[in-house]
């Protein structure tokens, strides 16, 4: 799996949108972006995921530039309850097999400052 | 949204007992398991990949008889820490994934594993 690289903390007021940078300089044409979150002492939850194109769901919107070696995900409003460590993660994805494991960097610490 | 069930959510026991670890896909059918450990401030470290019906694929490093995995119905998969020692004292997670190739997968809330 490609390697990506996250900035190890990001401050962010509440209320304003949080733009959190993953950079996947090697990444592969068939490996798509995942992101997913850990508040403390839980378990990783699934923000959102892509391949090239933008998206967007009901938690954020996933922006990946067109050459694909580098994406943000953006929290549009945040809140308290977003303060978080944020995992950008690159993951092959295939019928199963040993590729289709994710494999987590160390991550952004978010903290949402009220 | 996809719901994983991991029991218990915390576990204190002697140096030398076995623990067992539960990890259930509630509304979904999990073809493939995996199961985490994570240190205090470390990101989560990758101990095996399960696939129902078949033995688990471990990380290099992780100990097969240490860390005994069992994955034998779509919904369910166990983790057996046997003998631990102070050493195994860790956070450990699980997660499932259905069987579709554009799933992502889901955690638990974990298993806080202390051994005195």
């Amino acid at each position: 799996d490609a390697k990506t690289t996250q900035p190890p903390s990001m401050d962010c007021a509440e209320g304003r949108a949080a733009n959190l940078p993953c950079n996947h300089s090697t990444i592969s044409g068939n490996e798509y972006v995942y992101w997913y979150r850990q508040i403390h002492s839980q378990g990783p939850q699934y923000i959102i995921h892509g391949l090239k194109n933008n998206e967007t769901n009901e938690m954020a919107s996933l922006i990946i530039t067109e050459d694909r070696k580098s994406s943000t995900l953006i929290l549009p409003h945040a809140t308290l309850r977003d303060t978080a460590v944020y995992y950008c993660i690159v993951r092959v994805l295939n019928y199963g097999g040993a590729t289709n494991k994710l494999i987590f960097g160390t991550g952004t610490l978010l903290a949402v400052q009220p | 949204g996809a719901v994983v069930s991991q029991h218990p959510s915390r576990v204190i026991c002697k140096s030398g007992t076995s623990v067992k670890i539960e990890c259930r896909s509630l509304d979904f059918q999990a073809t493939t398991m995996f199961w985490y450990r994570q240190f205090p401030k470390k990101s989560l470290m990758l101990m095996a990949t399960s696939n129902e019906g078949s033995k688990a694929t471990y990380e290099q490093g992780v100990e097969k008889d240490k860390f005994l995995i069992n994955h034998a119905s779509l919904t369910l998969s166990t983790l057996t820490v046997t003998s631990a020692h102070p050493e195994d004292s860790s956070f450990y997670i699980c997660s499932a994934r259905g069987g579709g190739s554009n799933q992502p997968q889901h955690f638990g809330d974990g298993t806080r594993l202390s051994i005195l």
